[in-house]
């Protein structure tokens, strides 16, 4: 079956930096996303990877290792506004999108 | 975890036709129905909320004649493309949440719409 791991939840402080993982296993790989959610809002695209490196937009960073499964989401220099679900995503080989289940972030103080 | 399907999972139809898409919970009921449009490497951009048993609300820019959306029961909604056009090809996702706000929600694996 096709699944998508990663934490339930994590806290991190203010202004320090935080790694989201993100394994996967799936039919397939047309590139993953990853996604930003607050409560009651729509999720807003922050990544996209298809080839296996890192890629760097300012304070949001995301790494892929295809051959691996797994995905990274680096934030640093933490915000209070930071505080939301992380979404991973893959997309197979059918272009279906396979949503993991978030990371809720908790930035304290 | 919980799962929501969608069918079909692409489409493709001539101008001026209809198209209806499904969305299901499949192990949960689901107060709350989401209905996303997906750009290419971009936000996800809500159309409508939808609420079991009562009128779907749609975002400001979104034509509710357009995009018919029933919420019939706890574990399917629908939107209907009415009369669709080129402009309309694209990957439409939902969503659905159990309970309040701060409920998690589970999203569903698209359908990518083609109108030739």
């Amino acid at each position: 079956g096709q699944n998508i791991d990663q934490p339930t939840e994590m806290t991190a402080t203010e202004g320090a930096i935080v790694q989201i993982n993100c394994t996967y296993q799936t039919s397939g790989f047309n590139g993953l996303f990853w996604y930003q959610q607050h409560a009651g809002e729509a999720p807003t695209f922050l990544s996209y990877n298809v080839l296996d490196g890192l890629e760097e937009k300012g304070r949001f960073s995301s790494f892929l290792s295809r051959s691996k499964g797994y995905s990274y989401l680096l934030l640093k220099e933490l915000q209070m506004k930071d505080s939301a679900s992380y979404l991973c995503v893959v997309m197979d080989s059918n272009y279906q999108l396979i949503w993991g289940a978030g990371t809720k972030l908790i930035i304290k103080p | 975890g919980a799962v929501v399907s969608q069918h079909p999972s692409w489409v493709i139809c001539k101008s001026g036709t209809s198209v209806k898409i499904e969305c299901r919970s499949l192990d949960f009921q689901a107060t709350t129905m989401f209905w996303y449009r997906q750009f290419p490497k971009q936000s996800l951009m809500l159309m409508a909320t939808s609420n079991e048993g009562s009128k779907a609300t749609y975002e400001q820019g979104v034509e509710k004649d357009k995009f018919l959306i029933n919420h019939a029961s706890l574990t399917l909604s629908t939107l209907t493309v009415t009369s669709a056009h080129p402009e309309d090809s694209s990957f439409y996702i939902c969503s659905a949440r159990a309970g309040d706000v701060t409920d998690t929600q589970y999203f569903g694996p698209g359908t990518r719409l083609t109108v030739l």
